[in-house]
């Protein structure tokens, strides 16, 4: 079971916006940065969002990242069938000694 | 361009050992924390082991902790995974992972990611 909390599922048609949830305790999510990764299938996983907004050059403003309190959330709008893929959130837990901590993933799938 | 190859995977008993290698280039690799972060087929992702650029500071999950050791080579653009006392568990596809330069501190952030070698522990 993963320390932060994903939908399994998530799903869209094209053109429109789907948002995933992240969601952690004040050890974690409150109070360290969050980083999101697109992992395509059959592929390594890719980083899209770090430090709960920024987005790494190459990746479309179409993602973008927020965080409030204990949870964190990507959005993706303008969905593409190029989006279907499993999202992973991902930070730091200072309750433990030195361990990085991941959501348990979210599939997004273009309908 | 950044590349990481793992290399290192194959098919291993329960008890047995095992060594991954990540060959790093295109960057400064002593300027660079690393990371090992595997993935059970059908599952998600999961933090290993965690070593700062200077390699003086480790950090391991509780599931691997005292079982597996990440060195790394500067000299050599070369990350390490020690793998002993392997277990049925430790199936997975094994990444490793750039992390923050040297002097920031954000875990949890992979900017680069290998192909990953795949690891099968079975009788």
């Amino acid at each position: 079971q993963s320390v932060l909390t994903q939908p399994p599922s998530a799903s869209g048609t094209p053109g429109q916006g789907v948002t995933i949830s992240c969601s952690g305790s004040s050890s974690d999510i409150g109070s360290n940065y969050v980083h999101w990764y697109q992992q395509l299938p059959g592929t390594a996983p890719k980083l899209l969002i770090y430090s709960d907004t920024e987005r790494p050059s190459g990746v479309p403003d179409r993602f973008s990242g927020s965080k409030s309190g204990t949870s964190a959330s990507l959005a993706i709008s303008g969905l593409r069938s190029e989006d279907e893929a499993d999202y992973y959130c991902a930070t730091w837990d200072g309750s433990l000694s030195g361990h990085v901590v991941f959501g348990g993933g979210t599939k997004v799938t273009v309908l | 361009e950044v590349h990481l190859a793992e290399s290192g995977g194959g098919l291993v008993y329960p008890g047995g050992s095992l060594r991954l290698s990540c060959a790093a280039s295109g960057f400064t690799f002593s300027g660079y924390s690393m990371n090992w972060v595997r993935q059970a087929r059908g599952k998600g992702l999961e933090w290993v082991s965690y070593i700062s650029g200077s390699g003086k500071t480790r950090y391991y999950a509780d599931s691997v902790k005292g079982r597996f050791t990440i060195s790394r080579d500067n000299a050599k653009n070369s990350l390490y995974l020690q793998m002993n006392s392997l277990r049925d568990e430790d199936t997975a596809v094994y990444y490793c992972a750039q992390g923050a330069a040297v002097g920031i501190s954000l875990g949890g952030y992979f900017d680069q990611w290998g192909q990953g070698t795949l690891v099968t522990v079975s009788s």
